[in-house]
């Protein structure tokens, strides 16, 4: 079956790394992704990753994947309170769409 | 380049209507995925349209039901509006279908029309 778990809350002093956790459950997953969403606003993609990677390194964002526990994290280096927003987890399964997870609530205080 | 466009942005019904929400998607784009919403939680996925047709449908009553135009817009169309359909409706584009090996199906988000029934 398909199930993604976040962390509902977040919150970190600006320039503070930030790491948000992801389960998921279906081992068949091809890609796993994490979007953003801002107040009023849709999801923007920010990163992914494809199941047989390990890690993947994009400027200020690092995504591990541990595909044996079904763990999936993001990093963001020097947190600023422009990266306040709720970030989702979300897998898609070859043949299938995407599930998302319930969304981590990232605050960033001054 | 305009992006994925979705309308009205907000719209207010009563129990019992029916309601029909527009999408058009990004330049270049021929799918259409629909989500819902609600306060709090993550997105969950209605159906998906791909040469005018449903391709993919999630867990979502027969009340939802769509369509996709020659010009890859699309509509969602609700009818028999219950107080727990209040929510975000997004609309995504992509180029083909999700769930392919050939790449990672990156989906462009609109900003969403806000449903609330009263």
């Amino acid at each position: 079956g398909e199930d993604v778990e976040q962390s509902l809350f977040l919150s970190v002093r600006e320039g503070d790394s930030s790491v948000i956790n992801c389960t998921y459950t279906d081992s068949s997953s091809t890609y796993l992704y994490w979007y953003k969403q801002e107040p009023g606003a849709g999801l923007q993609l920010l990163t992914y990753i494809f199941s047989n990677m390990d890690m993947k390194q994009d400027q200020r964002l690092t995504v591990l994947l541990n595909k044996k526990d079904k763990h999936l994290s993001l990093r963001i280096a020097d947190t600023q309170t422009g990266d306040s927003a709720i970030y989702f987890c979300a897998e898609i399964v070859y043949g299938q769409n995407f599930v998302f997870g319930p969304g981590t609530r990232l605050s960033v205080l001054p | 380049d305009a992006g994925v466009t979705q309308s009205p942005t907000h719209l207010i019904k009563t129990r019992g209507q029916q309601v029909t929400l527009r999408c058009s998607p990004k330049s270049g784009h021929d799918t259409v995925s629909w989500y819902q919403q609600a306060l709090g939680q993550g997105p969950q996925f209605i159906f998906q349209y791909y040469e005018e047709e449903e391709r993919q449908r999630g867990n979502f009553p027969d009340r939802f039901s769509g369509h996709q135009f020659p010009n890859y817009s699309s509509e969602l169309n609700v009818n028999a509006l219950l107080l727990g359909d209040s929510a975000l409706y997004l609309c995504a584009s992509s180029l083909g279908l999700a769930g392919g090996l050939s790449s990672y199906n990156e989906q462009f988000f609109g900003p969403g029309t806000r449903l609330t029934v009263l």
